[in-house]
């Protein structure tokens, strides 16, 4: 069955620095998606992207975070200069069948 | 922007007993959906509805799209330890392209 696949599984950074989270969508998906999930708090949604585009982003995606399809398979995110509070599951989501399938996501920890 | 309020916020069961949880949003979805996530992990997709009165069932699972799209439960009958975990509810307004508005989500335990 295919599936959403998201590396690297974990990611420790320091403050400051740029990360960027990848993710590989369900190949006949045309909508791409990413949330965020601190500890223990329910999946707030990022930004989606449609035809090399963002088509919403929410509030929390701000200068700071940019995507990108750089080629016809991966899904990029990426934080230019991150802080504490960016520590969360990221996670990737590609809509098929009228239905959102999620990726295993990305722990990231920024100290 | 869209809210979910997804009660109970937790649920402390015996093994075999029935379970039922549910999301209102004060603004109507197209789609419902419901996510099951383990410690760790990404959302796991369990149930999706789609039309307003939807009853639909997978396995042990049952989940209800309300009449009024602002609402959905999901019923887990004769519980068993592996479904231990948080359940989230999701609505999207625009099925194909939208973004999900996630519930705050429900953690079940169930006692062997």
């Amino acid at each position: 069955e295919p599936e959403v696949t998201q590396t690297p599984s974990h990611q420790v950074t320091q403050m400051g620095q740029e990360v960027i989270l990848r993710c590989v969508p369900i190949s006949n998906h045309l909508y791409f998606y990413w949330y965020r999930q601190i500890l223990g708090q329910k999946v707030e949604f990022l930004v989606s992207f449609y035809n090399n585009e963002i088509s919403e982003k929410s509030e929390i995606f701000d200068d700071q975070f940019s995507v990108e399809r750089p080629d016809g398979s991966n899904f990029t995110l990426k934080i230019r200069s991150t802080k504490l509070e960016d520590s969360a599951m990221y996670f990737c989501a590609s809509v098929g069948e009228e239905t959102q399938y999620f990726g295993p996501g990305t722990r990231l920890l920024v100290l | 922007g869209q809210q979910l309020n997804q009660s109970p916020q937790s649920m402390f069961i015996q093994e075999g007993e029935d379970v039922s949880m549910n999301c209102t949003s004060s603004s109507i979805f197209n789609t419902w959906l419901w996510y099951k996530q383990d410690p760790g992990e990404g959302p796991v997709l369990l149930i999706a509805l789609y039309k307003a009165g939807e009853l639909t069932s997978n396995g042990r699972l049952t989940a209800q799209f309300g009449i009024t799209r602002k609402d959905s439960f999901l019923n887990i009958s004769a519980s068993i330890p592996s479904d231990v975990g948080i359940y989230f509810c999701a609505g999207l307004f625009n099925t194909n392209a939208g973004k999900s508005t996630f519930g705050d989500g429900t953690t079940l335990t169930v006692k062997p």
